[in-house]
């Protein structure tokens, strides 16, 4: 057990709904981060926050927005789903260094999304 | 040109063979190089982790780092069909709010 937890696990919608997944980082851990892992692209970085901020931002759709709240935990909103939003969703936690980070990330267990 | 490459294999090894694990990368920029574990439908575990160049060992398990040639091996010696799964190579650079990058990953079967 990484002490990240996800919720839900699993997701079922249809093309154009909003969702929205939720992370809660290891107890002491500042920095919260999302991926999204699929068969053809791999584990993609999407955003990070660090204590309620947004650090980084990789490759993530406008129609995607992510938030840290002030009791760390994070939340990924996803909007006008398509099919190839089907993916599993990662949030991931670490201790934020003054000066970046090591890249030493604890992971969730997931939240599958399938949109129909 | 991705900035990590690592071959999606699937490889498959017989019980108790030593496996090796690579990944390039073509940023210099990168000091801390990570190899991550991922069972079929789990979160990556993080299961070794090296800065700048070197080894590290950790049991069956050996981390190399070679930055001159840009290049990361992870040996597991004495494989057991429990090392099934996929290895994740990743790295990031001591940069404020500098992303992980992570490899594809690669398949790993061991047969009893």
């Amino acid at each position: 057990d990484s002490g990240v937890t996800q919720t839900p696990k699993h997701l079922i919608t249809a093309t154009g709904q909003r969702v929205t997944l939720r992370c809660s980082p290891r107890s002491g851990d500042l920095s919260v981060y999302w991926y999204q892992q699929s068969l053809d692209q791999g584990l993609q970085f999407l955003i990070q926050y660090y204590n309620g901020e947004e650090r980084a931002k990789g490759n993530i759709l406008e129609r995607f927005s992510a938030q840290q709240f002030p009791d760390l935990h994070s939340e990924l909103n996803l909007s006008s789903l398509e099919l190839g939003d089907s993916a599993l969703y990662f949030c991931a936690s670490s201790v934020q260094r003054d000066r970046g980070n090591t890249g030493e990330l604890f992971f969730g267990e997931g939240s599958r999304l399938t949109v129909l | 040109q991705k900035e990590v490459e690592q071959d999606p294999g699937p490889l498959s090894v017989p019980e108790g063979a030593i496996v090796s694990l690579n990944c390039t990368y073509s940023n210099s920029a990168f000091q801390y190089f990570m190899w991550y574990r991922q069972y079929s439908r789990k979160g990556p575990e993080l299961l070794m982790y090296t800065y700048s160049s070197g080894n590290k060992e950790d049991g069956r398990f050996t981390a190399q780092v070679d930055k001159s040639s840009k290049y990361i091996s992870l040996f597991i010696r004495d494989s057991q069909p429990s090392d099934s799964a996929t290895y994740l190579c990743a790295m990031s650079a001591n940069t404020g709010g500098f992303k992980t990058i992570f490899g594809a990953g690669t398949r790993l079967f061991v047969k009893a």
